[in-house]
């Protein structure tokens, strides 16, 4: 079974800072790999994602992230944060049937 | 925004009552999902479907039960409600068409408060 690691539970960082947040997962055959954010009393909303192609992925509101297939990470980044980039931020695998596996989810705190 | 809908939005009920929650989507997705949200634990999927009457259990299934008698549709059902339920619960559809890529959405979710 795949599972899926975000090794920040919470992170804090002042605005204009940049930001790296990891996702490891596991799992032998070819996945979808996909960032969520989810802001205070809302529901998870798709960053970006990861199907084949350039490992080096761009989403909505600046966001990137890059597949390193050897490191089976799927890191996401952003070069400067801003107050309203505080959310949890959730990494994703799709393997097969439909189904996903999330990560525990990442706090991240922007200070203005 | 894909087209989901989920109701009740909030609600509050006591031990023991069952509770059906409901969702709906309007894009004739084949997959749906039931997935509780919980601190510490992320996003856990209770049940999903790939069709009509076809459901199937996800990790935390215990409790709970699932039907799809339309593709729109797809009812979670807490058959006696405990404290532990206590928790958000997001609807989500794949957008999978026939070979095509994963993506996974969801709705706004619903509050569900057991006392």
């Amino acid at each position: 079974a795949q599972s899926v690691s975000q090794h920040n539970h919470h992170v804090i960082l002042s605005e204009a800072a940049s930001l790296e947040l990891g996702c490891n997962y596991s799992y032998g055959g070819t996945v979808n790999l996909f960032w969520y954010v989810q802001y205070p009393g809302q529901h998870l909303q798709l960053l970006l994602k990861y199907f084949s192609g350039d490992p080096l992925v761009k989403g909505i509101k600046g966001f990137e992230a890059e597949f390193i297939k050897s490191k089976f990470s799927f890191n996401l980044r952003k070069p400067s944060v801003q107050w309203s980039d505080t959310a949890e931020y959730f990494c994703a695998v799709n393997t097969n049937a439909g189904k996903s596996t999330f990560g525990d989810g990442t706090t991240l705190t922007v200070k203005p | 925004d894909a087209g989901i809908t989920q109701s009740p939005r909030h609600k509050v009920t006591e031990t023991g009552t069952p509770v059906t929650l409901r969702c709906h989507q309007t894009e004739n997705h084949r997959y749906m999902y039931w997935y509780r949200q919980d601190p510490g634990h992320g996003l856990r999927l209770i049940h999903y479907s790939y069709g009509v009457k076809d459901t199937d259990k996800g990790e935390v299934s215990d409790g709970y039960s699932v039907s799809r008698s339309k593709t729109e549709d797809f009812l979670l059902t807490l058959e006696s409600a405990t404290s532990s339920q206590t928790s958000v619960y997001f609807c989500a559809i794949n957008t999978r068409r026939g070979t095509g890529g994963d993506t996974i959405y969801f709705g706004e979710g619903s509050w569900l408060t057991v006392v």
